[in-house]
């Protein structure tokens, strides 16, 4: 079965400083890896995908997610928050082929001034 | 162009009502899903289909039915609204890829979502 859990509900980050969201996974099969974002009463925006096709992916943004089987895990994580960047970020996990996405529960990512 | 579209935006209606909301997408994909998110934000699947066909159907009460016209339209139909009800509906479409290895991957374009409230 397939499940995603993000380790933290909440991040507060100072603008300037790193970000990073973290994501563990469970799958079945060879997973395929999603990051969404979604900013306030707005619909979900893909940031990056991992496909098994390199183990470090970039996104928009200037975001990046590096898959890690031994770790199952897949954070997420940009060198340098903007304030654009307060949104709520979902891990996702697919059930390949039906296409069916396991969402996380979520991070709320608070950019301080 | 939009992408996905979803009409209404917000749906604010009483119990008891039935309702629909309607998804079309423009990028020629053949998959098209229902997900719910609840007031904690939490999403998930509820529909999909495939070419017109219904090929996943969660959980969810029979009062929701889904309805495929043809591969670019998704509308949900909800009979006798309750309070529960209450959430983002979201459409997302798709095209099944192939990936390195072999191994498909699925990227879901969603919709802006819409609003609805049960009085």
């Amino acid at each position: 079965a397939q499940s995603v859990t993000q380790l933290d509900s909440h991040v507060s980050v100072s603008e300037g400083t790193p970000v990073l969201l973290r994501c563990n996974y469970s799958s079945s099969y060879s997973p395929s890896l999603f990051w969404y974002v979604q900013h306030p009463n707005k619909g979900l925006q893909l940031l990056l995908k991992y496909t098994s096709a390199a183990t470090l992916v970039k996104g928009i943004n200037g975001f990046e997610a590096e898959f890690k089987k031994s770790e199952t895990s897949f954070h997420l994580t940009k060198p340098s928050a903007h304030m654009s960047d307060a949104a709520e970020y979902f891990c996702v996990v697919s059930d390949t082929p039906l296409g069916r996405l396991y969402f996380g529960r979520g991070t709320q990512l608070t950019v301080w001034p | 162009d939009t992408a996905v579209s979803q009409t209404p935006k917000y749906l604010v209606t009483q119990m008891g009502n039935d309702k629909s909301i309607k998804c079309e997408q423009n990028l020629g994909h053949d998959t098209m899903y229902w997900y719910k998110q609840d007031s904690k934000k939490f999403l998930k699947i509820m529909f999909s289909y495939n070419n017109k066909e219904l090929i996943i159907n969660e959980t969810v009460p029979n009062r929701f039915s889904p309805k495929s016209p043809d591969k670019a339209h998704l509308n949900l139909h909800i009979n006798s609204l309750e309070l529960g009800d209450s959430a983002v509906y979201f459409c997302a479409s798709s095209q099944v890829l192939g990936g390195a290895g072999g191994i498909t991957y699925n990227e879901q374009f969603f919709g802006p979502g819409t609003r609805l409230t049960v009085l």
